[in-house]
């Protein structure tokens, strides 16, 4: 069963440093998000791409975030410059349509980051 | 704006008990709902969903009602086994936009032999 596959599952960093984390979405997939959980706190969405451009991004989402389809399997998360505040689990997601409904969305196992 | 409230875990039961979590929600228009199931390790997996008013979503014996009188879509299951023990999700989503999906907190249920 095809399924979204994300790395590193861990990933340690200093406050300030770039990080990039990394998906593949489904393959015939053509729908993209990204959401973060910090611990204990609710799963928040972070951005939704689509034919290689942003379609809607959160207050979350500033000036240091950014998003990424460098070839035709990846979708990349990029931090500038880590705060102790991006500390999370961050999620993947690919969705194959915009159907009338809310469509499906199969998520990656998470990547979790702490920042140092 | 949109929101999902869910009830506070863990939820201890026994083996073959009933299992219910309570979400509602409160939306601007008519969403469709969802509940994510995460075993530990792994990434959210959809369990279920309905996309309108009265629809009942179903799978591996859990179910929810939408009910947008009392803006609600409980999770039940009638008989909880070990292999349930898992965090699960209620959400919300609506089409347009990049279909952002609202999630609650989460729900931590622990079945024990």
């Amino acid at each position: 069963e095809p399924e979204v596959t994300q790395t590193p599952s861990h990933q340690v960093t200093q406050m300030g440093q770039e990080v990039i984390l990394r998906c593949v979405p489904i393959s015939n997939h053509l729908y993209f998000y990204w959401y973060r959980q910090i611990l204990g706190q609710k799963v928040e969405f972070l951005v939704s791409f689509y034919n290689n451009e942003i379609s809607e991004k959160s207050e979350i989402f500033d000036d240091q975030f950014s998003v990424e389809r460098p070839d035709g399997s990846n979708f990349t998360l990029k931090i500038r410059s880590t705060k102790l505040e991006d500390s999370a689990m961050y999620f993947c997601a690919s969705s194959a349509s915009r159907s009338r409904a809310a469509p499906e969305q199969y998520f990656g196992p998470g990547t979790r980051l702490t920042v140092t | 704006g949109n929101s999902v409230t869910q009830m506070e875990g863990p939820v201890t039961l026994s083996e073959e008990a009933f299992l219910t979590i309570n979400c509602t929600y409160t939306a601007t228009g008519y969403p469709s709902l969802f509940w994510y199931v995460q075993y530990p390790g792994e990434g959210l997996q959809l369990l279920l969903k309905a996309t309108k008013a009265d629809d009942k979503g179903s799978n591996k014996g859990f179910e929810a009602t939408y009910r947008k009188e009392t803006t609600s879509f409980h999770l039940e299951k009638g008989s909880v086994q070990v292999s349930d023990s898992a965090v699960y999700f209620c959400a919300l989503g609506f089409t347009g936009g990049g279909n952002k999906l609202t999630f609650g907190t989460g729900t931590q249920l622990k079945v024990e032999l």
